[in-house]
């Protein structure tokens, strides 16, 4: 049930760009992603709803595919802030349990 | 509005007693979620409150955890006869009821047992 991401870790440098992935097995009502730093509780960044919208801000974006239950967050021009490790999260379609994904280690390096 | 806030923030228990955790939402979100993080690990969901209602458990969570929400206001978490594996971060998050909520985190409890 729990949605998985890839890849696992991945290290940029200033500037790079970066996408990371989410895919389910089970019929999506929405995802969500989050970023967290060390030690630090989990911090919203943006949700997609049923309908394959996209969305995003500043630099940091989002699609979801409802017909194959993924969704990608895209990160351009990354700057050291963005170090952490993202989580994607999911809702089904059916039922109120909340699914985080396996997440995916992002660190920004000069 | 000063966000969610748990207590407490760490808790040392030795094997089999119990403990309690306690959540406090942001004022006027009515859903309620808690999760449990190990190290290296997604949050893993545990249960669901939409007001005082329960309305979702997960299956994982064996019949030590219990969870309440006296009138739709704070939560609390009760762990019964702690094991070794209940040691975890324990987090609690609380949002709104519409089409498109955002989930906001407390700072978490962190759990060590003995």
């Amino acid at each position: 049930q729990q949605p998985v991401q890839s890849p696992q870790a991945v290290i940029l440098r200033e500037g790079e760009d970066a996408v990371i992935n989410c895919s389910s097995s089970k019929a999506l009502y929405s995802v969500h992603w989050y970023r967290q730093k060390h030690g630090e509780a989990p911090v919203f960044l943006m949700i997609l709803l049923k309908g394959g919208e996209q969305k995003g801000h500043d630099k940091i974006s989002a699609s979801f595919n409802e017909k194959k239950q993924q969704s990608s967050l895209y990160l351009t021009a990354s700057q050291l802030s963005y170090s952490g490790t993202y989580f994607c999260g999911t809702e089904r379609d059916t039922g109120n349990q909340f699914y985080f994904g396996t997440g995916t280690s992002l660190t920004v390096i000069p | 509005d000063t966000g969610v806030s748990q207590n407490p923030r760490h808790k040392i228990t030795k094997r089999g007693q119990n403990v309690t955790f306690r959540c406090d939402p942001i004022s006027e979100h009515n859903r309620l979620y808690w999760y449990r993080q190990t190290l290296g690990q997604g949050p893993e969901f545990l249960t669901y409150f939409q007001n005082e209602a329960q309305l979702e458990k997960s299956r994982l969570l064996s019949d030590r955890f219990s969870a309440e929400r006296p009138k739709g206001s704070f939560s609390t978490l009760e762990i019964q006869r702690t094991e070794q594996g209940d040691s975890a971060m324990y987090l609690c998050a609380s949002s709104w009821t519409s089409e498109a909520y955002e989930q906001y985190f407390g700072p978490g409890t962190r759990l060590t047992v003995t």
